[in-house]
């Protein structure tokens, strides 16, 4: 079955960067683009961009633009996201999702940005 | 690139049928499909509409989604209201570059 398992909870200071993992397995990697989605504590959903493993070809959105870095290592089915000069409004659950028909969802990564 | 507007929140009783609207601020779906996703208190979100009418398996025909003629509007009906359907729904497109743009989420109170 499709799984999506990301990284663990990641304690920064405002200004630091964080890189989070979403390790996929269950289909063929280079199949589907992965995107990446964020909420803030008692928010919606934000999308942040995406990622196609075969080619590593990405798409931000305009907000994460300057800050944003998504790349893959095929060799370990894994796709990662890197978000640099966090401040605290940064601070929320990062969700990795494989697109293309049904979407799967990884379990999220708790961020929080604090001093 | 455009905005998803849903109504914040949307109350019905058990039994009964309630609809969730979706509404483009500026161009059509057309070649965009919309995606309907669920999300329980403190629980990930789950997909239960992609492709704008498809149902992953699992995901009961009480939930179907439909575009209307206009495509600049799309619906999440779910009928038989049970008090697990309480939660947000969040509706999901794409723009002309390929850009994800989500709704701001519709709260479901079951009465």
């Amino acid at each position: 079955q499709v799984q999506l398992v990301q990284s663990g909870t990641e304690v920064k200071k405002p200004g630091a960067s964080v890189r989070v993992s979403c390790k996929a397995s269950g289909y063929t990697f280079s199949a589907n683009y992965i995107h990446w989605v964020r909420q803030a504590p008692g928010q919606g959903l934000e999308w942040m961009g995406w990622i196609d493993p075969d080619s590593g070809n990405t798409n931000y959105a305009r907000k994460f633009q300057v800050r944003v870095i998504m790349t893959r290592d095929t060799s370990i089915t894994t796709a990662f996201m890197e978000l640099s000069s966090l401040r605290s409004d940064d601070t929320a659950v990062y969700y990795c999702t494989r697109a293309g028909g049904d979407f799967y969802w990884g379990q999220g990564t708790l961020v929080t940005v604090s001093s | 690139n455009f905005l998803l507007t849903q109504p914040h929140s949307v109350s019905e009783s058990p039994r009964k049928t309630v609809t969730i609207s979706c509404t483009r601020s500026s161009g059509v779906f057309v070649n965009n499909y919309v995606q309907w996703f669920q999300q329980r208190p403190g629980s990930v979100p789950v997909t239960i509409i992609f492709e704008n009418d498809q149902r992953p398996s699992g995901v009961p025909d009480r939930f179907s989604g439909s575009i209307d003629s206009s495509s600049t509007s799309a619906s999440l009906t779910i009928s038989g209201l049970r008090s697990e359907d309480e939660a947000d729904y969040f509706c999901h497109s794409y723009d002309y570059n390929h850009e994800g743009v989500f709704g701001g989420g519709t709260k479901l109170t079951v009465l």
